[in-house]
């Protein structure tokens, strides 16, 4: 069954780094989600993508974040300056059918930063 | 304010026990309904989903939920548990009518142990 891949599985940085986290959705999806759990919390809807375009972000989704899709499988999200608050897992989601179609989630990338 | 309410965060049942994890919703209008299901180290799998029509919907692994409109509910059962079933399992919802069906607001989620 396809699935969503993201890399790397965790990823260690210093605060006021940069960080790329990577995501290629199931080949024939169009609608892709970033969604974020810090530990101990619900997990959050960040980010959604549609025809290259951002359809919708939530108030997490500030001026540190970015999501791309810089070629026809990769999907990222860049944080330019990481605070410590940005410690969680980021899940990297994608679906095939804007209404009715399941979301489907990769096993996620565990973002710690010092 | 839009929420999903997860009332237990931690269950203990034994094998072969029968399971039923509670979830509550506030919205004012039928949200479309999901369980998804996270094992250690694994992604949000979803076990099943409710969009309308009948409110007893089957799922993966043998799950089930039903849709309650008059309590705002959607409860997942299993007649009987499986050691492998030992995982967090979390509701969530997405508004009807939503152009947007991809945006989920989650619950806080349920840890399953399953005893021997």
């Amino acid at each position: 069954e396809p699935e969503v891949t993201q890399t790397p599985s965790h990823q260690v940085t210093q605060m006021g780094q940069e960080v790329i986290l990577r995501c290629v959705p199931i080949s024939n999806h169009l609608y892709f989600y970033w969604y974020r759990q810090i530990l101990g919390q619900k997990v959050e809807f960040l980010v959604s993508f549609y025809n290259n375009e951002i359809s919708e972000k939530s108030e997490i989704f500030d001026d540190q974040f970015s999501v791309e899709r810089p070629d026809g499988s990769n999907f990222t999200l860049k944080i330019r300056s990481t605070k410590l608050e940005d410690s969680a897992m980021y899940f990297c989601a994608s679906k095939n059918d804007r209404v009715s179609g399941p979301l489907h989630f990769g096993n996620g990338t565990r973002l710690t930063v010092t | 304010a839009q929420s999903v309410t997860q009332p237990d965060i931690h269950i203990t049942v034994s094998e072969g026990a029968s399971l039923e994890l509670r979830c509550n919703y506030s919205y004012g209008a039928t949200p479309y309904l999901f369980w998804y299901v996270q094992s250690p180290g694994q992604g949000l799998q979803l076990l099943l989903k409710y969009f309308s029509g009948d409110t007893l919907v089957q799922g993966i692994k043998g799950f089930e939920a039903e849709f309650k409109r008059s309590q705002s509910s959607f409860n997942l059962r299993k007649p009987s548990v499986h050691w492998s079933d030992a995982a967090e399992y979390f509701c969530a919802v997405a508004l009807e009518g939503s152009s947007n069906t991809g945006k989920l607001i989650f619950g806080q989620g349920t840890t399953l142990q399953v005893k021997p």
